[in-house]
């Protein structure tokens, strides 16, 4: 079974930092893209950022470029998002997600960035 | 990047009720648009991939169809379970951008 299982959030001041993780099983994850979505309360979807099964392909969203860095580490089947400077509305549940060709099948339970003095 | 928009933004319909939900493209964007359904508190599912295709284990009163820049999401009788917020997305190019939602609500 596949299982995506995000840890890391919380509560963070402005201009803060906090890295994200997602522990990955029940497939081969070296040979999956991967990406964060993120959700702010009462809002909508936003895909943040790409990453590609090797690592050497990566992409952001402009409203985290400069400020998030995604990274894996495929021999520990997990993924990473450093968020640096963090603002106000960078408050969302963010979502690990595994993306195919289809879209994306498989979620994580999504982990809560709360970003406030 | 691409641009997605959807319509409408809210609707309100009853059991039974045959529903309709637009998703535009702001560029062409061939057949690769997927949608979802999001519950309260919970991960989006996927619904239908590749404008048409349905997901495995998706009921059958959704449909998908379109191409180009226009799509559209249908569930033919709405059931009590179908009341949430439905997204689509375009996997054309990256960024994937993911339109503003549709919520369906009982009426």
């Amino acid at each position: 079974e596949v299982q995506l299982v995000e840890s890391g959030g919380g509560l963070v001041q402005p201009g803060g930092s906090l890295r994200l993780s997602c522990a990955a099983s029940g497939f081969t994850f070296s040979s999956y893209e991967m990406n964060w979505v993120r959700q702010a309360p009462g809002k909508g979807l936003e895909w943040v950022s790409y990453i590609s099964s090797s690592g050497s392909t990566i992409y952001y969203a402009d409203s985290v470029k400069g400020r998030f860095t995604i990274s894996r580490d495929n021999a520990k089947n997990s993924l990473y998002l450093q968020m640096n400077s963090l603002r106000a509305e960078d408050t969302a549940v963010y979502y690990c997600a595994r993306v195919g060709v289809a879209g994306i099948v498989y979620w994580g339970q999504g982990t809560l960035v709360t970003v406030s003095s | 990047d691409i641009q997605l928009t959807q319509s409408p933004s809210f609707l309100s319909a009853s059991v039974g009720d045959r529903v309709t939900i637009t998703c535009r493209a702001s560029q062409g964007i061939s057949s690769y648009l997927a949608w979802y359904q999001q519950k309260p508190g919970k991960a989006p599912k996927l619904l239908i991939y590749a404008a048409s295709t349905l997901q495995s284990g998706v009921p059958s009163r959704f449909s998908g169809s379109g191409s180009g820049t226009e799509f559209t999401l249908t569930i033919s009788s709405l059931q009590p379970e179908d009341f949430a917020t439905y997204y689509c997305q375009q996997l054309n190019s990256y960024p994937f951008t993911f339109g503003p939602g549709t919520k369906v609500d009982i009426k």
